[in-house]
């Protein structure tokens, strides 16, 4: 079965420009997670999606990101403006089913740098 | 909220033993998950706990005491590959999964 997709791998900006991650999850996966990963630092979790709905943004940085799921199966992940201490790995994960299966599968990540 | 704390750094030898500690603090606790994570790679999935009691998977082993909200995992016959960082996570009824700030484990000849 295929992983958890992301793109870019990689992407470099200037502070206050834009910047999108996508993420397509396992088939059939409902939860959909955002995390972001600070080097040295664990993933901080940022969204957290059950099919289209959001189940948890209490993380989420509003003002700055915002993410969506439509159709329940594909993801992206906006920054704007992006700031400096935004630099960081954004993971995607995905699980089959929310509160019940134990392992979440990850994708390896867009790694931000920006300057 | 939710707060977990693990070890920063641990050293061990090849063919050693070494236990990983995680004390957490959440509200609504549904489970106890551990991921490694080599440098550059994904997190990927290696144990977990709903109930108290050790849980076995070949060399790994994770741990759960729900009473005392602590946790470990114990990695036996330690090999270079296993130098990574270790994650304790906590889950809840609605599949929320936070993460401690992980342990570098380094494995030496």
């Amino acid at each position: 079965e295929a992983g958890v997709a992301q793109s870019p791998r990689y992407k470099i900006i200037e502070k206050r420009q834009s910047v999108a991650f996508w993420c397509n999850p396992i088939s059939g996966h409902a939860t959909l997670y955002w995390y972001q990963q600070i080097l040295g630092q664990g993933p901080k979790l940022l969204i957290q999606f059950q099919n289209n709905g959001v189940v948890d943004d209490s993380q989420l940085p509003k003002d700055r990101f915002s993410a969506e799921r439509l159709k329940g199966v594909d993801s992206t992940l906006k920054i704007q403006p992006a700031k400096l201490e935004d630099s960081a790995v954004y993971l995607c994960a995905s699980s089959s089913r929310q509160g019940v299966e134990k392992e979440a599968f990850f994708g390896q990540g867009t790694r931000l740098t920006v300057v | 909220g939710q707060s977990l704390e693990q070890p920063s750094e641990v050293t061990a030898v090849e063919g050693a033993i070494v236990q990983i500690n995680c004390t957490y603090q959440t509200s609504g606790f549904y489970g106890l998950s551990w991921y490694q994570q080599h440098d550059g790679g994904a997190p990927t999935f290696l144990s977990y706990n709903a109930l108290d009691g050790l849980e076995e998977t070949g060399r790994f082993s994770s741990f759960l005491s729900r009473s005392d909200s602590y946790g470990y995992l114990l990695l036996q016959e330690l090999q270079m590959k296993d130098s990574a960082s270790y994650f304790c996570a906590v889950r809840d009824r609605r599949g929320k999964l936070i993460f401690g700030q992980g342990t570098e484990l380094s494995v030496k000849p």
